[in-house]
């Protein structure tokens, strides 16, 4: 098992409230990832870090904000959450030149 | 187009059956393949990777064809355990590992 931790699992919020979804792995994984899916959908890379103080945008266009001030730790800001942010947020880490990613178990994202 | 195209499915086949996926990619230039299994509502995990020579891992094989860019799984003796969505995923290329995800096909195992 992976050892990739994401809270909340699951999170209702009203519109406009901002929110920070944690993710934590302690495998010591350079590289971290975020991805949002919708039901029967693919995923979609919106953020990823190469290490510490690394973050870059992904292919899909996202209104949130990361950070990487250490290793084990991605958390995933959003400022002003809509109802157009409900989705499935998953989180991921690989080694430096691993291909292999591993994921955390998601935070399911309400907002009403 | 997507950048990686697979049949959405359901597949649905009895227990002992064999059954196998393809999935299509664009990007002439990926490097690296791999299938991913994802449960209803869980997160995805690494099944196998596909390599050029072709790869098998008990009852599950995978077959890679550069030429016509698309990949296949195959899965022998199905359980029921089998039910999920697979996941096509291709390496896109570029420094820092970026995975292209395919929507997947559901497999649905029944008695």
């Amino acid at each position: 098992e992976a050892d990739i931790y994401q809270t909340p699992r699951y999170l209702v919020i009203g519109t406009g409230k901002k929110i920070t979804l944690e993710c934590s792995q302690t495998m010591g994984h350079d590289k971290m990832y975020w991805y949002q899916q919708d039901p029967g959908m693919e995923l979609h890379l919106i953020h990823y870090s190469y290490g510490v103080n690394s973050t870059e945008k992904g292919d899909l266009s996202s209104e949130s904000t990361v950070s990487r001030i250490r290793t084990e730790h991605f958390p995933l800001t959003l400022e002003s959450a809509r109802p157009s942010h409900t989705s499935q947020y998953l989180c991921a880490s690989s080694e430096l030149r691993g291909e292999t990613q591993y994921f955390g178990p998601g935070t399911r994202l309400l907002v009403l | 187009r997507k950048e990686v195209e697979q049949d959405p499915g359901p597949f649905n086949v009895p227990e002992g059956a064999t059954v196998a996926f393809n999935c299509t990619y664009s990007n002439s230039a990926s490097q690296s393949f791999f299938w991913y299994r994802q449960d209803c509502r869980k997160e995805p995990k690494l099944l196998m990777s596909v390599y050029s020579s072709g790869n098998e891992d008990g009852r599950f094989t995978a077959q890679l064809n550069r030429a016509s860019q698309y990949i296949s799984l195959l899965i022998r003796d199905s359980k029921l355990s089998d039910s999920a969505t697979y996941l096509c995923v291709v390496n896109g290329g570029g420094g820092y590992n970026k995975l292209i995800f395919g929507a997947g096909t559901r497999l649905a195992v029944h008695p």
